[in-house]
């Protein structure tokens, strides 16, 4: 199976900062790579597909990058609806596996 | 508008059995694949199963091979998620997820995301 590894496992921010969560796959993913947030008690929505397609209705604030192993997701001005947990999901193999997730906690 | 919603979760014990559904509407059920995504209280995600339009094809994780089978029916606009020999381990919260599966390359990777999901029901496992 191919791990995910997402580093931080949690953060503290503001409101305004730009923010940057990563993810690592254990072999290379191409761009197969999604990401999803979830808030407490929700289920989770998509953000970002095939690791740089916007999902229609998120707002562009959110961006994804990467290729191979190494990818990011970035908030450039982090509003308070999106103190969250965040997670990458590859769909290169069969599991499809996700990331440990990433805690973004209001400083 | 597009909504997936999902029944069946419930306290049962281990080695037991229970069928979860979920009903789909606002889209054409029959045109997606449909995917089971599990969380476990306080945990991540893990996905436990995917199913072709027609289900043709399907897939799942190991840990749950030989004891779930994920099912359609499309007159129904509906998902199933058929469980046995249940586990504490199984204990999770259950999400049904509308997935696209598109583009791919020659060696048969496809890319696959899931853009709407159910609430979730949950499933406890426990004696």
């Amino acid at each position: 199976d191919i791990q995910m590894t997402q580093s931080p496992s949690s953060l503290s921010a503001s409101v305004g900062d730009r923010l940057t969560i990563t993810c690592r796959a254990s072999q290379s993913i191409s761009t197969y790579l999604n990401w999803y947030q979830q808030k407490p008690g929700k289920a989770p929505k998509l953000l970002i597909y095939a690791a740089s397609s916007l999902q229609s209705g998120v707002s562009s604030r959110f961006s994804g990058s990467g290729s191979g192993t190494d990818f990011t997701l970035t908030i450039s001005s982090l509003q308070p609806e999106d103190f969250a947990t965040y997670y990458c999901q590859q769909s290169y193999i069969t599991p499809q596996t996700f990331g440990q997730g990433t805690k973004v906690e209001i400083k | 508008e597009v909504q997936l919603v999902e029944s069946g979760g419930g306290l049962v014990q281990p080695g037991g059995s229970l069928r979860l559904s979920c009903a789909a509407s606002g889209f054409t059920f029959s045109s997606y694949w449909m995917s089971w995504v599990r969380q476990a209280p306080g945990k991540g995600l893990e996905w436990v199963a995917n199913i072709k339009q027609d289900g043709s094809e399907k897939y799942s994780v190991d840990s749950v091979k030989g004891r779930f089978t994920i099912s359609r029916d499309n007159a129904k606009n509906s998902l199933y998620l058929q469980m046995n020999s249940l586990r504490a381990e199984d204990t999770a919260m259950y999400y049904c997820a509308r997935g696209r599966r598109n583009g791919g390359d020659s060696r048969g990777h496809y890319y696959y995301y899931m853009d709407v999901w159910g609430k979730g029901t949950t499933v406890t496992v426990s004696s």
